[in-house]
């Protein structure tokens, strides 16, 4: 099977400017999580969607935001971005049910913020 | 409380050495412990994991001990190599869906 797959790997924006973030996850997992990863704060939890829901959201303000498609893809929304949002933005899918706490990472959206 | 707690930081490790990483958690609803590795420009790779119920757990090299009373759970690398080099995350799924919470990170660097 094909891993999980983020688009695009590298992005580049300014201060207020928003970015939207993909992400298709493994055949068949319907539970997609983001995660921030940035030197200072490590691997922050930002929110999990499932069947088109988010069931689970971190402390992060308003200004990210996300949704899952019918077809269990998910996007990430940033929007008025700020220097401090410059991190790697990771997706991970996970089956659900069974055996379903694995979650598997894509390589990661590098967002830098100038 | 969700933290995770990892050390060392950083680790270097002797070709052929055993490394050890260790993890303690506070939240007791975690249900789940997965170790991740992490290399360079890629996305973290589940390594290993293991449910609280199980003390032990082994898949090759790597070695998962856990000990609930104590709340805290380690990885074992036995017979380290070269290509083990990488950072190694601890975490604890909890606190509703899938939902991970992870450790600081161990930098292991294993030398010839």
């Amino acid at each position: 099977k094909a891993g999980v797959t983020q688009t695009p790997r590298y992005l580049i924006k300014t201060r207020g400017q928003q970015v939207t973030l993909s992400c298709s996850p493994i055949s068949g997992h319907r539970s997609v999580s983001w995660y921030q990863q940035t030197p200072g704060q490590g691997l922050q939890f930002l929110f999990e969607y499932f069947s088109e829901t988010q069931r689970n959201k971190g402390n992060f303000p308003g200004r990210f935001s996300g949704r899952q498609f019918s077809n269990s893809r998910s996007e990430m929304n940033v929007s008025t971005l700020e220097l401090g949002d410059s991190a790697l933005y990771l997706c991970a899918s996970s089956p659900v049910g069974g055996t379903g706490r694995q979650q598997y990472f894509g390589p990661g959206t590098r967002l830098t913020v100038t | 409380q969700q933290q995770v707690k990892q050390s060392p930081q950083s680790l270097i490790v002797q070709k052929g050495g055993i490394s050890i990483i260790n993890c303690a958690y506070e939240n007791t609803a975690f249900d789940y412990f997965p170790w991740y590795q992490q290399f360079p420009g890629k996305g973290p790779a589940l390594l290993i994991a293991i449910r609280p119920d199980v003390s032990e757990k082994k898949e090759g090299r790597f070695t998962i001990s856990f000990n609930k009373s104590a709340k805290q759970f380690s990885l074992h690398i036995m017979d380290s190599q070269p290509g083990d080099s990488a950072t190694y995350f601890c975490a604890g799924r909890g606190g509703g869906g899938n939902k991970l919470t992870f450790g600081t990170g161990t930098q292991l660097k294993v030398e010839l």
